[in-house]
């Protein structure tokens, strides 16, 4: 089943610009979790909003959550190309099993 | 170090020859899970265990089992693997509950079933 889905799918942009990426879901959640993933390697994990949380920062990182539209957004600011891989949002399903999108890859260019 | 050891890393087998992937975490965490990484399809949880001796499915458990002898290992084991198998394969960890608590990855294991 199709919980998380995250757009664009894949998304360019110069080094020092912002990156918006988003992620849409259809059932009522408690958290929701962004994970990175460099070119195939393990998925790192970068932040939880809780269901009460509208915003939250984790250093270049801002993520929202609009609990009425069911969706939220990653933003990266200030984009580096160390920040280049897929990007992940994770959601639970009505089993309250973790369910990952299809994610989003983000090509910051020189 | 923290980590999540999986092996082996990359591995090519014919088609019926039983395999085992290890895991190991090092952080006393009481969730484990498996996934699988597939093209235009994402991550797929095939199994988890959310402490010894307790696993339960996930979306995609068929051709595939596990044990959960002790707390730090989760061995994945596909008794007559199938091309349809060949796949990305990461193993995970978590304190807890994966949808409240970040889960640590794996490095990942790349098999091809021929």
């Amino acid at each position: 089943s199709q919980q998380g889905e995250e757009d664009p799918q894949a998304l360019s942009i110069q080094e020092g610009e912002n990156a918006t990426m988003n992620c849409s879901y259809k059932t009522s959640i408690n958290n929701l979790q962004w994970y990175r993933q460099n070119s195939g390697r393990g998925l790192v994990h970068l932040i939880l909003i809780r269901s009460n949380e509208r915003e939250k920062h984790s250093g270049r990182l801002r993520v929202t959550l609009d609990t009425s539209k069911k969706s939220s957004s990653l933003l990266i600011t200030a984009s580096r190309a160390a920040d280049t891989a897929s990007y992940f949002c994770a959601t639970e399903d009505r089993d309250d099993k973790i369910i990952f999108g299809k994610g989003t890859r983000l090509h910051i260019l020189p | 170090e923290a980590q999540v050891t999986q092996n082996p890393r990359y591995l090519i087998t014919v088609t019926g020859k039983k395999l085992t992937v290890t895991c190991s975490q090092n952080m006393n965490h009481e969730y484990m899970s498996w996934y699988r990484q597939d093209p235009g399809l994402g991550l797929r949880q095939i199994y988890y265990s959310m402490n010894v001796e307790v696993t339960d499915k996930g979306d995609v458990p068929e051709g595939y089992k596990v044990s959960r002898k002790e707390k730090r290992n989760f061995p994945l084991i596909l008794e007559s693997p199938s091309p349809n198998q060949t796949s990305l394969y990461f193993c995970a960890s978590s304190f807890g509950p994966t949808q409240e608590y970040e889960q640590y990855f794996g490095p990942g294991t790349r098999l091809t079933v021929t």
